[in-house]
């Protein structure tokens, strides 16, 4: 089946720690992106990509970075220099073109202990 | 600054009657809106997508309207089923920006209640 998975489903994370979130797509989308949700808020965007070996930040890419070497994966690491990272990550993909859905995964929790 | 507002309150409705939900924006002339329904702990699902040019879409019991002059987009959900029942979100995109990126509200919990 085509779609898009992200993984852990959970990640716990000590402080001053980096952490990496797993996002592979199957959907031959150019096009991924990683958001972060928190309670009450709406899905704001952390970093994304065009096309393999290019990404742009997002509204809040600081304490965070990406790499996109392959077309399916764009990983996301949560790095300790990310003052309050607990919240739920969610990867997604499109073709890009703007003008169409965007497709998510499951989604990562992350909680710093 | 942009601004994308839904009504934080859940909306609890009996089933069978019409969910009516609102998204409003400021500062912002995005060329489409789409609307998603989550579920906790899951990822967001598309449920339509509306262009600038145009007022209505359907897609069997959903109803969605875009008033650019508004700044508003509704969304119904007629004849609702508990099944309905889920956090749906807003999302705007804009011509300037050709690679899918999109700005999204905090949503509108629905409770649908037998």
């Amino acid at each position: 089946d085509g779609g898009i998975t992200q993984s852990p489903k959970y990640l716990f994370r000590k402080e001053g720690q980096n952490v990496t979130l797993s996002c592979e797509q199957n959907l031959n989308h150019d096009a991924m992106y990683w958001y972060r949700q928190d309670p009450g808020q709406g899905l704001r965007l952390i970093y994304y990509s065009q096309i393999v070996n290019d990404f742009q930040k997002g509204d809040i890419a600081e304490g965070y970075s990406v790499s996109r070497e392959k077309k399916e994966s764009f990983p996301l690491t949560v790095t300790s220099a990310q003052k309050n990272p607990t919240a739920f990550y969610l990867c997604a993909s499109s073709t890009g073109t703007g003008n169409t859905e965007a497709f998510f995964g499951q989604g990562t929790r992350l909680t710093v202990v | 600054s942009q601004k994308i507002e839904q009504n934080s309150e859940a909306l609890n409705i009996q089933e069978g009657k019409t969910a009516t939900l609102t998204c409003n924006y400021t500062n912002y002339s995005p060329a489409y809106l789409q609307w998603y329904r989550q579920d906790p702990g899951r990822g967001p699902v598309f449920l339509l997508l509306i262009r600038e040019n145009e007022k209505e879409k359907r897609k069997e019991r959903l109803k969605v309207t875009f008033d650019t002059t508004l700044k508003q987009s509704l969304f119904h959900i007629t004849a609702s089923q508990p099944a309905d029942s889920a956090t749906y979100l807003c999302a705007l995109g804009s011509t300037t920006d050709s690679w899918g990126k999109l700005q999204f509200g905090a949503g509108t919990q629905v409770v649908v209640t037998p």
